[in-house]
């Protein structure tokens, strides 16, 4: 069956990077694009990207495009998420994906000095 | 971007009677391609969301037939004709037709 799971809880100060990884299992990796959405605690979802395993081209949202970085390595089936410059409002749980179909477990990432 | 509106924001149910979801979008949803990319979605506390219901009404795998999904263009709904237990939590409308993807705020529903 189709599983993603993620990378554990991370803990940040801010202005720093995360990277949290993705590792896609039970189906073609190629085929299926991976999204990453995230949700701040006690809010609602927030799209961040999209990464197209075939190739490796991606589309982020604009408000994240100049800290955001996804990537994907196809020989493990691993799709990473970096996020820079780390800010307090970053504080959220962020879930990759598939094709907004199945979903990881969700990564807890806390941005505090 | 598309803004998707749900109403209500929150809602209590008596087991065994139904509930309606609405979710309006800014722009319609209709893609050229004849498809309107309408998702919902159920998240239940602690957990990731989970698809219910694709591209307006069709159910996801695993979904209970009394959970059905409405609407054209700019206006959906989703309905649980009988709810149960297992049925709280946030219930999202999310659209793909066009970058980026976006959400509706969420309602939460509760057992009475």
């Amino acid at each position: 069956q189709v599983r993603l799971v993620q990378s554990g809880t991370e803990v940040k100060e801010p202005g720093a990077s995360v990277m949290i990884s993705c590792e896609a299992s039970g189906y073609t990796f190629p085929s299926y694009s991976i999204h990453w959405v995230r949700q701040a605690p006690g809010q609602g979802l927030e799209w961040m990207g999209v990464i197209d395993p075939s190739d490796g081209s991606t589309t982020y949202a604009q408000k994240l495009h100049d800290r955001l970085t996804m990537t994907r390595d196809t020989s493990t089936s691993i799709v990473n998420m970096e996020l820079s410059s780390l800010r307090s409002e970053d504080t959220a749980v962020y879930y990759c994906t598939r094709e907004l179909g199945q979903w990881g477990q969700g990564t807890l990432v806390i941005v505090s000095s | 971007d598309i803004v998707m509106t749900q109403t209500p924001l929150s809602l209590s149910v008596t087991p065994g009677q139904p509930a309606s979801i609405s979710c309006k979008s800014s722009q319609s949803l209709l893609h050229s391609d004849g498809k309107t990319s309408l998702f919902w979605y159920l998240q239940k506390p602690g957990q990731p969301p989970q698809l219910l219901i694709y591209e307006v009404s069709n159910r996801f795998s695993g979904v209970p037939d009394r959970v059905s999904g409405s609407g054209s263009e700019t206006d959906f709904t989703l309905k649980i004709s009988r709810v149960e237990a297992e049925d709280v939590g946030v219930y999202y409308c999310m659209q793909t037709t066009q970058l980026p993807v976006t959400f509706g705020g969420g309602t939460k529903v509760e057992i009475k």
